[in-house]
């Protein structure tokens, strides 16, 4: 069975400083890894996506996360956060395409100005 | 694309109601899914469909909730007799062949009183 954490449910950071949210999975096979955003009452929208390709993948909003095979993680970065960046994080896996995804249980950012 | 749209985006019934989620996916989109969101439980899925045929419904609570898709562009998710338990956020997502994300609809929040 597939599973995933997160560490920290809530992150709080000043506007400019480092955003790191962190997600460990565990998987009996390859897994495919997302991370979406949640904005207060919207659905979830995808961030950005690793299915077996480039470790370091990029997505939307200058996030981006890394794959670590050996530490079965796939922790979120930005550089620079800012204010807009204020949200709920969920960290999700799967094991295939067109099956459901596993969530953590979120991790709400804070930005502080 | 309009994305995914679920209606309605918010409803509020009292116990012993029936109530009916309805979805339309992304057109052109093969699989559909619908996830619960509580603050308790996270996000949790309670029923797929591929092809529009029910995959894995072993999400489903209990037999007062029931889910369709009579054809590719609509599902609905019914609760009979709702209870205030049930209450909590309903997401519909799409997804498409040989693609792994997922894209959701705003949800529907559900208030049983």
């Amino acid at each position: 069975a597939q599973s995933v954490t997160q560490l920290g449910s809530h992150v709080s950071v000043s506007e400019g400083a480092l955003v790191l949210l962190r997600c460990n999975y565990s998987s009996s096979v390859p897994p495919y890894l997302f991370w979406y955003v949640q904005y207060p009452n919207q659905g979830l929208q995808l961030l950005l996506k690793y299915t077996s390709a480039a470790t370091l993948v990029k997505g939307i909003n200058g996030f981006e996360a890394e794959f670590k095979k050996s530490e079965t993680s796939f922790h979120l970065t930005k550089p620079s956060a800012h204010m807009s960046d204020a949200a709920e994080y969920f960290c999700a896996v799967s094991d295939r395409g067109n099956t459901p995804l596993v969530f953590g249980k979120g991790t709400r950012l804070s930005v502080i100005a | 694309d309009a994305g995914v749209i679920q209606s309605p985006r918010h409803e509020v019934t009292e116990m012993g109601q029936e109530v009916t989620l309805r979805c339309k996916p992304i057109s052109g989109h093969n699989s559909l899914f619908w996830y619960r969101q509580t603050m308790m439980r996270g996000l949790e899925l309670l029923i797929y469909f591929n092809n529009n045929v029910p995959i894995d419904d072993s999400g489903m609570p209990e037999d007062r909730f029931s889910a369709k898709m009579p054809n590719a562009s609509f599902s609905t998710l019914k609760i009979q007799p709702s209870e205030p338990r049930d209450s909590a956020v309903y997401f519909c997502a799409s997804s498409l062949n040989r693609q792994y994300e997922q894209y959701f609809g705003p949800g529907t929040r559900l208030t049983v009183t």
